[in-house]
């Protein structure tokens, strides 16, 4: 059984701080890991994708993946009310479809 | 760009009727796939086509569920007869294929009564 794990949260975020969120999983054979950012009745929104060790880094976002410690996490800067939402960890692993956490939401405070 | 598009967004039904859910792809995207949301189970992958065939239905719950993909452009997700439980929000998704970005529909919520 395929699982990947998050903190379901809320995480509270002042705004303008950075926000960590994190992720594990369960499958050690794991290629592809993504973060989608999903508003309150909206689809997932692919924000971010990693491959390969260490960090990406697209804009405010850094991605960072660990895979000897089957870790993946999402570094938000200088948090916004807009990025108040829920980010889900999401990974491929033997197969194509993506395998979901359940989800962190995301609280920035003004 | 079009993205996904899915129809309808919205689905009230009755117990024991069928209901049937439309997709169309990202153009030049070869993988297409169909997921499942509830709030006890989060986003599950259902079943997934690349290149129009099926290769993994491993999630479709039961025999009541049936998913086709008669072209490049168009798949179908099929329930029948629908029960009270099936009741979610069905996206659709699609890549380039392998193991890359996956971008989803704006979803269709099944109400069933």
């Amino acid at each position: 059984q395929k699982e990947v794990e998050q903190n379901s949260g809320p995480l509270s975020v002042p705004e303008g701080a950075i926000a960590s969120l994190n992720c594990t999983y369960s499958d050690r054979g794991s290629q592809s890991f993504f973060w989608y950012r999903q508003y309150s009745g909206k689809s997932p929104e692919l924000i971010m994708s990693i491959y390969s060790n260490g960090d990406k880094e697209d804009g405010r976002f850094t991605a960072q993946l660990n895979k000897a410690s089957q870790y993946v996490s999402l570094l938000i800067r200088d948090s916004q009310p807009s990025d108040s939402a829920t980010y889900l960890c999401a990974v491929i692993g033997g197969a194509d479809g993506l395998t979901f956490g359940k989800g962190t939401h995301l609280i920035i405070q003004p | 760009d079009a993205g996904v598009i899915q129809s309808p967004r919205h689905e009230v039904t009755e117990m024991g009727q069928e209901v049937t859910l439309r997709c169309k792809p990202i153009s030049g995207h070869n993988s297409l796939f169909w997921y499942r949301q509830t709030m006890m189970r989060g986003l599950e992958l259902l079943i997934y086509f690349n290149n129009n065939v099926p290769i993994d239905d491993s999630g479709m719950p039961e025999d009541r569920f049936s998913a086709k993909m008669p072209n490049a452009s168009f798949s179908t997700l099929k329930i029948q007869p629908s029960e009270p439980r099936d009741s979610a929000v069905y996206f659709c998704a699609s890549s380039l294929g392998g193991r890359t970005e996956q971008y989803f529909g704006p979803g269709t919520r099944l109400t069933v009564t």
